[in-house]
Order: structure tokens, then sequence, then C-alpha cells
């Protein structure tokens, strides 16, 4: 079964500083991978996702991230944190379309908080 | 990407009461899931909607609490049965899009009292 643990339930980063959030998943066959944004009192926003490829993935708001097939994660970084960049973010994943029943399962999230 | 328009966005409901969700797709999807986000929590997967089929529920959600209707491609809605206060909650709905990004609706805040 598919499972994805996000390290860190809250990370706290001075603005400027590099934003590291930690994401390792689990599947059984080769997984797409995605990071979503949620505001405060928002939906949710895709930042960005791996599906085949080139396993770095650029995203939106200057986010990336690298999947590691050998390492099984799929960490989100952004070099130099902004203070918009608060909210909780979510790593989630799913079976490809040809490999099973394609439901996203999200990470327990983790809240980024941007202080001066 | 689809576009999602959810409603209501949000409601305040009397417990034993029930509550429908809709959820309008602007293209025809074949899948569309139905999420709940308990407060501060992350979303759990309730049940994957197929047109013209019954929906699949995931472990610990039952159709009888929160059946769900799929009558065509673009639309589906779920209900809230019989509520008490832990179901507050925001829930939402989603589809997978054409370059395999899933798109979410903007969801419903419900609080029951």
């Amino acid at each position: 079964a598919q499972s994805v643990t996000q390290l860190g339930s809250h990370v706290s980063v001075s603005e400027g500083a590099l934003v590291l959030l930690r994401c390792n998943y689990s599947s059984s066959v080769p997984p797409y991978l995605f990071w979503y944004v949620q505001y405060p009192n928002q939906g949710l926003q895709l930042l960005l996702k791996y599906t085949t490829g080139a396993t770095l993935v650029k995203g939106i708001n200057g986010f990336e991230a690298e999947f590691k097939k050998s390492e099984t994660s799929f960490h989100l970084t952004k070099p130099s944190a902004h203070m918009s960049d608060a909210a909780e973010y979510f790593c989630a994943v799913s079976d490809p379309p040809e490999g099973g029943y394609n439901k996203l399962i999200f990470g327990a999230g983790t809240r980024l908080a941007v202080h001066p | 990407s689809a576009v999602i328009s959810q409603k209501p966005s949000r409601d305040i409901c009397q417990r034993g009461t029930s509550l429908t969700i809709q959820c309008q797709v602007d293209s025809q999807v074949t899948m569309m899931f139905w999420y709940r986000q308990q407060p501060g929590q992350s979303l759990t997967l309730i049940a994957t909607a197929n047109q013209g089929s019954e929906a699949t529920y995931e472990s610990g959600f039952v159709i009888d609490k929160f059946p769900i209707s799929r009558p065509n491609l673009t639309f589906s809605t779920l209900t809230v049965s019989n509520m008490s206060p832990e179901d507050s909650s925001i829930y939402l709905c989603s589809v997978r899009g054409g370059t395999y990004g899933y798109t979410f609706g903007s969801g419903t805040r419900l609080t029951v009292v």
C-alpha cells in the first residue's frame, strides 16, 4: 500500500533562508509524486509534480523538488524563503495511470512559518 | 486543467441533519474523488466516484453515512448524513486532469452544532 511520510509537522525559517520540506514515500510501483500548498482558509494549489522523465522538477513560486528513487524521497526546496511562503504544505503520491487505482494519498502536512 | 465549482462554500448545520455538497466540473472526467480534512489535519480520501457505478469507499467510510451520486461525467454530490460535531471538517472534491495533475474544488467548510 502507498504511504507518505512528511518529516517535521512544523518548520520555521528566516526570510531569505533555504526552505527544505522533507517527504518520503512507500509505493509498490514507480509512483507519481506531488506537492500541494494550502494557504489559510483556502483550497489546495498544486506546486509541482513528478510523473516521468527528469527527476528535478521545478514548480511555481520558485519551488523545486527532486525525485530520488534510491532514497524514496521527494523533498521540496526553495533557495530563499519569502514571508508569503508561510502555509501548509502537503506531499502526495499516486499510482501511474496504468499501475493502479489512481487515488491520491496525502502526507500529514508540514506547516511552514517564515519570520523576519 | 479542469475547473471545479464546489458549493456550498461553508455551512453551519444542526446535529442529526444532512448536508449535500455539490461539485461541478467544466469538462468530462472519469473519476471524481471526495476528501475530508478535519481541523488541523491532512486530507483523507472518503471515496472515488465513477459515472454509472457505485462509489468505492475507503476504509472507515460507509455509504450510509456518506452517500455519493455521480449522474454524469461533470457532476457529483456528497451527502453527509445524520451529522454530529465530529463531522465538522472541510470537504473537498477532486478530479484528475489530462496532464495528471489533480485539481481540487475550493472546499466546503462544515460546522455541526
